[in-house]
């Protein structure tokens, strides 16, 4: 098992262009989320899915958008990068229990 | 409102036992949770409160008072690569979880 697998690591956008951050997970599980992490702070909630064709609002949304087409993928979209979108980016995956998430490694993502 | 309150920062020797504490706010709640995160790295689950009381896996232990609205993470025998930063989390009357903002833990020889 892979577990959850995020590309890319890294990656510096300028304002305005546009990126896919990617997510996969191998573990059937149904539930899979994105979340921001800025310096010193804790994680805020982006978006999440419960299942494939069903996604929801976090609590930062906003300049984001995502799909879940399968239960293994879950991009996350950033369509006009913001320097205030410049973080690390992590995807988690968990079953509906809900206890426990599994995260990916990051993506830490500059905007210039 | 929903929050979660934890202290930014607890230093401890090692060996020693360390308690991280967690007050949380929430209009309904499910649980506690507690994750660990190395800097530069993903966060890792630790354990899971549900119900009151004190759960125990090898080193840590993890405790919940609902009617207190919180929470403990207690970690025994310290050792340096225990130094990370330590969130608490709980799910809410939604699938929303929500963070805290994390407490860094400094362990010294």
């Amino acid at each position: 098992n892979a577990g959850v697998t995020q590309t890319p690591k890294f990656r510096i956008l300028k304002i305005g262009q546009s990126m896919t951050l990617q997510c996969a997970q191998d573990m059937n599980h149904n539930y899979m989320y994105w979340y921001r992490q800025d310096p010193g702070m804790g994680l805020k909630l982006i978006y999440y899915s419960v299942g494939a064709g069903i996604t929801d609002k976090g609590e930062v949304p906003n300049g984001y958008n995502v799909s879940r087409s399968t239960t293994e993928d879950f991009p996350l979209r950033l369509e006009l990068a913001a320097p205030s979108q410049t973080s690390v980016y992590f995807c988690a995956s968990s079953f509906p229990s809900y206890n426990e998430q599994f995260f990916g490694p990051g993506t830490r993502l500059t905007v210039l | 409102g929903q929050s979660l309150e934890q202290p930014s920062e607890v230093t401890a020797v090692e060996g020693a036992i360390v308690q991280i504490n967690c007050t949380y706010q929430t209009s309904g709640f499910y649980g506690l949770s507690w994750y660990q995160q190395h800097d530069g790295g993903a966060p890792t689950f630790l354990s899971y409160n549900g119900l009151d009381g004190l759960e125990e896996t090898g080193r840590f232990s993890s405790f919940l008072s609902r009617s207190d609205s919180y929470g403990y993470l207690l970690l025994q025998e310290l050792q340096m690569k225990d130094s990370a930063s330590y969130f608490c989390a709980y799910r809410g009357g939604s699938y929303i979880p929500t963070f805290g903002r994390g407490t860094s833990l400094i362990v010294h020889p």
